[in-house]
């Protein structure tokens, strides 16, 4: 049972947009500590692709977004590739574990 | 670039140790935090431990405290992690990470691809 919570898959269609969503509680997101998402694709490291709520590191297209409100963030992503295909995790920290926790992941099938 | 390449993973049985090595390149590593976060088979990413920069401060996972100890040597730009009183549960690919952000708004920048440890009999 992870710390954050994320559905465990989504898809889509080529070209639409989709969102991956990630609830915590009082002690991580509630506690105002900041949300980061990664991509997983099959056989490459975990990826950073958004940091600190809503930024993205240089390289990342635009067409992943992140939000955050209360115990809850989000990440969309528009235009749907077929190589956007993978597993992507939310992170955050914890006060009460004194440490960093993930969400259990989302598997994205493209269509 | 940056690059951070694991090594010393393998089979072991249970209650054996193991030790864990990250050598790290392209960024100058006595100024970053470093973690180690684990993925078991068929399960999602699971944070292990963190170092500061300068090796003093250590913080880990509460299924990992007293068997797992992470340490660093910034002259060798080499992260460690000492894996003892293994058990299957910690069958896993490990990987090396480096720390961005600060305090409780830590991320992780840069991963390796990990070294896979099986704990088995």
């Amino acid at each position: 049972q992870s710390v954050l919570t994320q559905p465990p898959s989504v898809s889509g269609a080529p070209g639409q947009r989709v969102t991956i969503s990630c609830t915590g509680s009082s002690s991580n997101l509630g506690a105002a500590s900041h949300v980061h998402w990664y991509q997983h694709l099959p056989g490459a490291a975990p990826k950073l692709l958004i940091f600190a709520n809503t930024n993205r590191p240089s390289g990342v297209p635009d067409r992943f977004s992140g939000s955050r409100s209360g115990t809850s963030a989000s990440l969309a992503i528009s235009g749907l590739r077929a190589e956007d295909e993978a597993d992507y995790y939310c992170q955050s920290y914890d006060v009460s574990l004194s440490g960093s926790v993930f969400g259990g992941g989302t598997k994205l099938t493209v269509l | 670039q940056v690059e951070v390449v694991e090594s010393g993973g393998g089979v072991v049985q249970p209650g054996r140790s193991l030790r864990l090595s990250c050598a790290a390149s392209g960024f100058t590593f006595r100024n970053y935090d470093m973690d180690w976060v684990r993925q078991a088979p068929g399960k999602g990413l699971d944070w292990v431990a963190v170092i500061t920069y300068d090796g003093r401060n250590k913080y880990y996972a509460e299924s990992v405290k007293g068997r797992f100890t992470i340490s660093r040597d910034n002259s060798q730009n080499t992260l460690y992690l000492h894996l003892n009183s293994l058990t299957t549960e910690d069958t896993a690919v490990y990987h090396c990470v480096r720390g961005g952000g600060s305090g409780t708004d830590r991320f992780f920048d840069s991963w390796g691809q990990g070294t896979p440890v099986t704990v088995s009999s």
